[in-house]
């Protein structure tokens, strides 16, 4: 079975420091691969996703993530940390077979930034 | 366009007590999902539809039931709840996939949090 896991339920970093939220999945065949935010009180939105075409991936505000199939990786990275980036993210697997785009999320990385 | 809405926001139950929380999305998506988020656990899938009067089980089915009358609309139930559900549900939904191409992006609602006595 499919499973992703996030190292660290918590991180913390400076403002202008560089993230870092850490993604391993679990599958046979290389998946689809997502990462989400969500920002207090509110529902889920997606930052990224792979889906083979690039294994460096770009999305919103500046987070990009690169697929390791080596490492079974999938890791999220800011250069520089900003207040505003002070929510929930959530990395997520879906199989390519999965019917209805179902996907897998991993339970989370809580990410603080200090002053 | 208001996207993927979710109503109640919050709602107390006592054990045993029954309800329904609406979804609604106005994007003409195919297809439908509730998930429920615990802390520590991320999001597990309840229930979802793949088209109007279709539905099917997902990770956690147990103590709750779907209906999808309506494309744009898809409903959760618990016929008698209990503290095991307290949590936040978020209802999502996304564009049909094309064969074996890349999967859509799912669009969430703002969730509504559940608590139950």
């Amino acid at each position: 079975a499919q499973s992703v896991t996030q190292l660290g339920s918590h991180v913390s970093v400076s403002e202008g420091a560089l993230v870092l939220l850490r993604c391993n999945y679990s599958s046979s065949v290389p998946p689809y691969l997502f990462w989400y935010v969500q920002y207090p009180n509110q529902g889920l939105q997606l930052l990224l996703k792979y889906t083979s075409a690039a294994t460096l991936v770009k999305g919103i505000n500046d987070f990009e993530a690169e697929f390791k199939k080596s490492e079974t990786s999938f890791h999220l990275t800011k250069p520089s940390a900003h207040m505003s980036d002070a929510a929930e993210y959530f990395c997520a697997v879906s199989d390519r077979d999965s019917s209805a785009s179902k996907i897998i999320f991993g339970s989370g990385t809580r990410l603080s930034i200090r002053p | 366009n208001a996207g993927v809405t979710q109503t109640p926001k919050f709602r107390v139950l006592k054990t045993g007590q029954s309800m329904t929380l609406l979804c609604a999305q106005d994007m003409n998506h195919e297809y439908m999902y509730w998930y429920r988020q615990d802390p520590g656990m991320g999001l597990r899938l309840i229930h979802y539809s793949v088209g109007e009067g279709t539905t099917a089980k997902g990770e956690v089915p147990d103590g709750y039931n779907v209906s999808r009358l309506k494309k744009q609309n898809f409903l959760l139930g618990l016929e008698s709840a209990a503290p095991s559900q307290t949590s936040v549900y978020f209802c999502a939904s996304s564009r049909l996939s094309s064969g074996t191409g890349p999967h859509n992006e799912q669009f969430f609602g703002p969730g509504t949090r559940l608590t139950v006595l």
